[in-house]
């Protein structure tokens, strides 16, 4: 089973909102990456998590907030967007056992939240 | 730096066409990994297949074929008698660490 499950679908918020987009795993792994994908161009890594802790954020702006309360879940805050933030927001996961191969581990996308900020 | 060009933007074909995808890898890692991704129109990113750096054969699975060639620094993408369910984004991928690049993606569209 390679299902990456995330909530909502979509999403619709002000610009003064603060939402929640959710992403769950059952298939053991221990990485966890959060993407943005722009229409038309490919996906932008956000941030990663191994181990539950956050490995990598790629200089993301601090309104995006992202938690890890377990191995199964993702979270990513939301709070003063901009329109400019609408986008198609992916989550991934991994295996994450080989360090020295980390290359090797196949991330398994999940179907996205459709995000839009007026 | 790791990069990955899809030169082909957009492709259309008419059903049972034969169509390949092209991808062309820069890396200077000696241990990386490939990969391709489909992405229909609901928007998940599918994954077909992981091919790895040391591994140049080619593989087939169905109506789908890749072609490794290190020595081009390429990994094609062959599906044969094209349907209209292929219609989708492919993108193209390295990884060598703990990071996927992606390709620009290549729009396959299919007419019936």
């Amino acid at each position: 089973d390679t299902e990456v499950t995330q909530t909502p679908k979509h999403l619709v918020m002000g610009m003064t909102n603060k939402k929640s987009l959710k992403c769950e795993q059952h298939m053991g792994h221990r990485a966890m990456y959060w993407y943005k994908q722009k229409a038309k161009k490919p996906p932008e890594l956000m941030f990663v998590y191994s181990y539950e802790k956050l490995s990598i954020n790629e200089s993301v702006p601090s309104r995006f907030s992202p938690e890890c309360p377990n191995s199964s879940l993702l979270n990513l805050h939301l709070h003063a967007l901009q329109p400019e933030d609408s986008a198609l927001y992916l989550c991934a996961s991994s295996q994450d056992r080989y360090t020295r191969l980390a290359g090797k581990n196949t991330q398994y996308f999940g179907p996205g939240t459709r995000l839009t900020v007026l | 730096a790791q990069k990955v060009t899809q030169a082909q933007t957009e492709i259309s074909v008419v059903e049972k066409e034969d169509v390949t995808l092209d991808c062309v890898y820069e890396t200077r890692d000696t241990t990386y990994y490939l990969f391709w991704y489909k992405q229909p129109p609901s928007g998940e990113l599918v994954f077909l297949i992981r091919r790895n750096s040391f591994d140049e054969q080619n593989e087939i699975s169905g109506r789908y074929s890749w072609n490794f060639q290190k020595s081009t620094s390429s990994f094609n993408f062959t599906i044969t008698a094209s349907q209209v369910v292929d219609s989708a984004v492919y993108f193209c991928a390295l990884n060598a660490g703990n990071k996927l690049v992606f390709g620009a993606g290549t729009i396959l569209r299919v007419k019936s």
